[in-house]
């Protein structure tokens, strides 16, 4: 299996700050790496796909970079609706397409 | 416009073996590319990769957990079908079904809305 680690796993935060969430791959995934926001009570929302490709609708304050095992999402200039837990995902090992553990962003 | 909903028991025993529908709407499960799947979310925990299944017929599956799982498709009735056997209360949790495609990195673009199963005797 491809083990994802995500740092850090809680994070806090104020409006305004630039924000950065690391992904880890245990063994090269090259760029088929997702990032997912989750709010309470409601399924994930797709942000970045393959790395660095911005989901239609998402807001440009978000950005993706990496490849091979180290990933990391930004958020530019954290707005009140960006407090939620963030989730990474490999989609590159046929044996399965593994999240990581999940990062709480929480407000300062 | 897409749209993706579960269906199926909200409580099974252990031991019992938990069978979830999609029915899905906006594509179609036969069109190069695209994918359906599942994956789950225990209460106040982590997303769980299960299973899914290609366009193909080509199904992957957690290793983890691949000996309890099978996911088949029925394109005709748009619906794909997960069975899990052996239930047991660590199974507990929001299952959700996902799409997916190749263009877009075999990322999840379209989400259900979750269906909460409880194992419980």
């Amino acid at each position: 299996d491809i083990q994802m680690t995500q740092s850090p796993s809680s994070l806090s935060a104020s409006v305004g700050d630039r924000v950065t969430i690391t992904c880890r791959a245990s063994q090269s995934i090259s760029s088929y790496l997702n990032w997912y926001q989750q709010k309470p009570g409601k399924a994930p929302k797709l942000l970045i796909y393959a790395a660095s490709s911005l989901q239609s609708g998402v807001p440009s304050r978000f950005s993706g970079s990496g490849s091979g095992t180290d990933f990391t999402l930004t958020i530019s200039s954290l707005q009140p609706e960006d407090f939620a837990t963030y989730y990474c995902q490999q989609s590159y090992s046929t044996l399965g397409y593994t999240f990581g553990q999940g990062t709480k962003l929480e407000i300062k | 416009q897409i749209t993706l909903k579960e269906s199926g028991p909200t409580l099974v025993k252990p031991t019992q073996t938990l069978t979830l529908t999609c029915t899905f709407s906006g594509f179609s499960l036969s069109t190069s590319g695209v994918g359906v799947g599942w994956i789950r979310q225990p209460p106040g925990k982590a997303l769980e990769w299960l299973a899914l299944i290609y366009w193909d017929d080509d199904k992957r599956y957690s290793p983890s957990l691949k000996s309890r799982l099978t996911i088949t498709k029925d394109t005709s009735k748009n619906q794909v079908v997960l069975t899990m056997t052996n239930m047991d209360p660590v199974d507990t949790a929001t299952y959700y079904c996902a799409h997916g495609t190749s263009s877009s990195s075999h990322a999840v673009d379209y989400w259900g809305q979750g269906t909460l199963v409880t194992v419980s005797s």
